[in-house]
């Protein structure tokens, strides 16, 4: 069974600075995807930016990107110039072929102002 | 299309009660997934339906839980004899499947349940 860890229950930045936040994930498959979700305060669930395993290139989105680290089993999102409206509850998903999508039990980002 | 719909948003019911709860997905997706996440918690999956075929369930969906999709476009979850544990939020999602290329799935705004 795949499962999906995120070590991190809580993390805070201060306005304009670089967070991290860590995932590592479980599984024998090599061919997956990996997301970071980002669910706001009493708000739906959005994406934030997305991996494919078969890609070395580690994906970005503006001030999202990801370090992805296969043989590790690691998928880590790093917020740059942090901003207030990054403060949510952001969660690593994983998914596999047809299947559904496992989630971790998240990380809440605090952003100092 | 505006995206997953969910009705309704909030559910106040007795112990004991039936609650359905309806999903409608963004139109041109196959796929349609059904989550519970409780406060400070990832989703956990529930199941799962490609078209009107409902292809996986998970553990967590006991005798007292059943989910439709009659005609392949929306869904409905049914928990019957609720108990208090049931209280959660209750999320729907839709993508296309792994063969029509889209991989990420598509969340409505939930359904919170709370059962008193």
């Amino acid at each position: 069974a795949q499962t999906v860890t995120q070590s991190q229950p809580e993390m805070s930045v201060q306005e304009a600075e670089t967070v991290t936040l860590s995932c590592t994930y479980d599984t024998s498959e090599s061919d997956y995807y990996l997301f970071w979700y980002k669910q706001p305060p009493s708000r739906q669930m959005i994406l934030v930016i997305r991996q494919e395993a078969y890609k070395q290139q580690n994906a970005t989105e503006n001030r999202f990107s990801v370090n992805f680290q296969k043989a590790a089993k690691s998928f880590s999102l790093k917020i740059s110039d942090s901003q207030l409206g990054d403060a949510a509850m952001y969660f690593c998903a994983y998914r596999r072929n047809n299947n559904d999508m496992r989630f971790g039990a998240g990380t809440r980002l605090t952003v100092k102002p | 299309d505006t995206g997953v719909s969910q009705d309704p948003r909030h559910k106040i019911t007795k112990r004991g009660q039936n609650v359905t709860f309806r999903c409608d997905p963004i139109s041109e997706h196959n796929r349609l997934y059904w989550y519970r996440q409780t406060l400070g918690q990832g989703p956990e999956f529930l199941t799962y339906f490609q078209n009107e075929a409902q292809l996986e369930k998970s553990r967590l969906l006991s005798d007292r839980f059943s989910a439709e999709r009659p005609k392949g476009s929306f869904s409905t979850l049914e928990i019957q004899r609720t108990e208090q544990g049931d209280s959660a939020m209750y999320l729907c999602a839709s993508s296309l499947s792994w063969d029509r290329g889209l991989r990420e799935a598509f969340f409505g705004q939930g359904t919170r349940l709370t059962v008193v």
